[in-house]
Formats: structure tokens, sequence, C-alpha cells
């Protein structure tokens, strides 16, 4: 069974500041995605991270994938305040079998 | 745009009330899912359907009931909905294979009801 573990669970940070969340999972997968969540909304997907060592930035935001560690990190540099959300990382254990296990979330605040 | 929407956003219930919960999807994805998702717990599967009239069970399939009588609707149903149902519902839609010129398959979520059981 895929396990997919996220830390931490909550984050309170400070504008300005850098941080990362990782998102480890216990079976072979190359195919990884991140979401975010703003408080009473829908998952937005952020990122596809399709092969090992791949990583993707948009803003302050950018994501990478190890596979061989099972491991991938989505760091936050100079937090600003509109990056509050709950953040989900996502594993597809065997491409084609269509579903996705989701990890527990982290929920970022930062503070002014 | 690829939209998913659900028939309610909130919802309060009282229990052993029979509870409707209606997805739509308007991109002839194959599959469909439904989630709940609780605080520290993360997305939990309850059920999906990657075809008409095919389901599958998830993580927590019980006291839960699906169907799929079309492709783009998946309707989720509580038969006698309980206070631990309580919950933010979830419900998404996938294609089977890469598609849009992407080579991975999207996953797109519907806005979510929030279910009370009273």
């Amino acid at each position: 069974e895929l396990k997919v573990e996220q830390n931490p669970l909550f984050l309170s940070m400070q504008e300005g500041k850098n941080y990362t969340i990782y998102c480890n999972y216990s079976t072979t997968s190359d195919r990884l995605y991140w979401y975010r969540q703003d408080p009473g909304k829908s998952l937005e997907s952020l990122f596809v991270l399709l092969s090992n060592g791949a990583v993707k930035q948009e803003g302050r935001l950018m994501a990478s994938l190890d596979t061989k560690a099972r491991l991938s990190t989505l760091h936050i540099t100079a937090a600003v305040h509109d990056l509050s959300a709950t953040y989900f990382c996502a594993v597809e254990a065997n491409f084609g079998n269509e579903k996705l296990t989701f990890g527990t979330g982290t929920r970022l605040t930062i503070i002014p | 745009d690829v939209k998913v929407t659900q028939s309610s956003r909130y919802l309060v219930k009282r229990t052993g009330e029979k509870v409707f919960l209606e997805c739509v999807q308007d991109m002839d994805h194959e599959n469909m899912f439904w989630y709940r998702q609780d605080p520290g717990l993360g997305l939990r599967l309850i059920y999906f359907s990657y075809d008409v009239k095919m389901k599958e069970k998830g993580d927590i399939p019980e006291g839960y009931s699906v169907s799929r009588e079309k492709k783009e609707r998946f309707s989720l149903i509580l038969e006698s909905a309980s206070t631990n149902q309580t919950s933010m519902y979830l419900c998404a839609s996938r294609p089977s294979g890469p598609s849009g010129g992407r080579s991975y398959n999207e996953q797109f979520f519907g806005p979510g009801t929030r279910l009370t059981v009273l």
C-alpha cells in the first residue's frame, strides 16, 4: 500500500523567509503532483514532476523530485502573505491505474 | 477549461437521512473520484469510477455507495448519514492517459461540499 507523508503539518513563517515542505512516499513512482488549496476552496494544480531530478519553478515556489530517495520538496523563497494556503503532494503509484494518493497537507501561514 | 461542479456547497442533514452528493464534469473524462477531506488526515479516497457503471472501492468506502449511470455524472450516496460523516467532500475527474498535449493526465477538482450531519 502506497503511503505519502508530508511534513510539517503546520508551518507558520514570517514574510521574507525561506522554507521547505517535504513529501516522502513509500513505493516506486516517477510521477508526483503538488496542489494548493486556499481556505474554503478546492484544490488547484501547482506542479507536475515526471522524472528523477525534475525541477519546476513558478514565482517564489520551486518543486523538485528525487525518485531514488522517494522524496519531493516544495521550497518557498522570500515568502509573501498570498502564499498562505494548504499544500498537498500526491503520488501516482503505477502510471495507468489513474489513482493518486495524497499526503496529509501542510497548512502554511505567512505572518507579516 | 475543465469544469467539475458539485450540486451543493453546503449541506446540513440529520442522522439517518439518505444523502446524495452529485458531481458533474464537462470534459468527457473517463475517471471520476470522491474524496473526503478532514483536518490532519488529508484527502482520503472513498470510491472511484473508470467508466460508466464501473466503480471501485477506495480507502474508506464503508458507509458510502456510488452511482455512475452517465459518463459525466458521479454520485456519492450516504445510505444512512451519521455524525462521523460530517466532512468536506471533494469530487475530481481525470482523463485516462495524457491529454491536451501533455505527457501526463491531470486531475481536476470540484469546489467541494461541506456536509454537516446533526
